[in-house]
């Protein structure tokens, strides 16, 4: 069975911190996804990581899939409130239509 | 905007009546899915329809009730629900099956969710 962990699972940081928030398997996914969900909202999409070891950025935002694909990790510089919300990552479970989503990493930036 | 929506945004029923869900995506895609996500819990796939046709049912019980009319519309009917079932319920979407007939892209995009209390 596919799992996917993330942790931590709860960070509170202030403003102007860097975090990191690891997603890991035993598994090989052919891609990851990377998610933010606001309370009472759908996750939204970030990212999609395919290929092993790549690096994708968006602003301040820095996504890694590991070499082997079967971890991933979302680095934030300098958080902002803005940023508070679930990360989820998810990826689609092999020969099946289903996605095997993490257990979620809840932050909260405070200002 | 995410190209899905979902109606209504927020439902209260009783266990006794009869209620839908709507999904729509106006992304092209082949797949759709409905998720269910209670408070402090990961999200659980309940339906995958690819191409109208059901893929997977994961073991839910019969009170929901999914129909796929085309690849652009999705609904969950609900009946005689308990309170336990008070959940986001989210509807998503990704391209399916590829051209050659393999499983294509999987990249999901989610709707806003229906907020469900069940009284």
């Amino acid at each position: 069975t596919q799992l996917l962990e993330q942790s931590p699972q709860f960070l509170s940081i202030q403003e102007g911190e860097n975090l990191t928030v690891y997603c890991n398997s035993s598994s090989v996914f052919s891609s990851l996804q990377w998610y933010r969900q606001e309370p009472g909202e759908g996750p939204v999409l970030l990212v999609t990581v395919v290929t092993g070891g790549e690096v994708k950025k968006l602003k301040r935002l820095t996504f890694q899939f590991g070499d082997a694909r079967k971890d991933s990790s979302l680095h934030i510089t300098a958080a902002q409130p803005g940023d508070t919300g679930l990360y989820l990552c998810a990826g689609p479970a092999s020969g099946t239509y289903k996605y095997i989503f993490g257990t979620g990493t809840r932050l909260k930036v405070l200002a | 905007e995410t190209g899905v929506t979902q109606t209504p945004r927020h439902l209260v029923m009783g266990m006794t009546n009869k209620k839908s869900l709507k999904c729509e995506q106006h992304l092209g895609h082949n797949a759709m899915y409905w998720y269910k996500q209670s408070a402090k819990k990961p999200l659980e796939l309940m339906f995958v329809y690819n191409f109208k046709e059901q893929t997977e049912n994961n073991s839910v019980p019969s009170r929901f009730s999914p129909e796929c009319p085309n690849s652009s519309h999705l609904f969950l009917h609900l009946h005689t629900l308990q309170p336990e079932d008070s959940a986001l319920y989210l509807c998503a979407s990704s391209p399916g099956t590829s051209l050659a007939g393999g499983l294509g892209p999987r990249t999901q995009y989610f709707g806003p969710g229906t907020r469900l209390l069940v009284l």
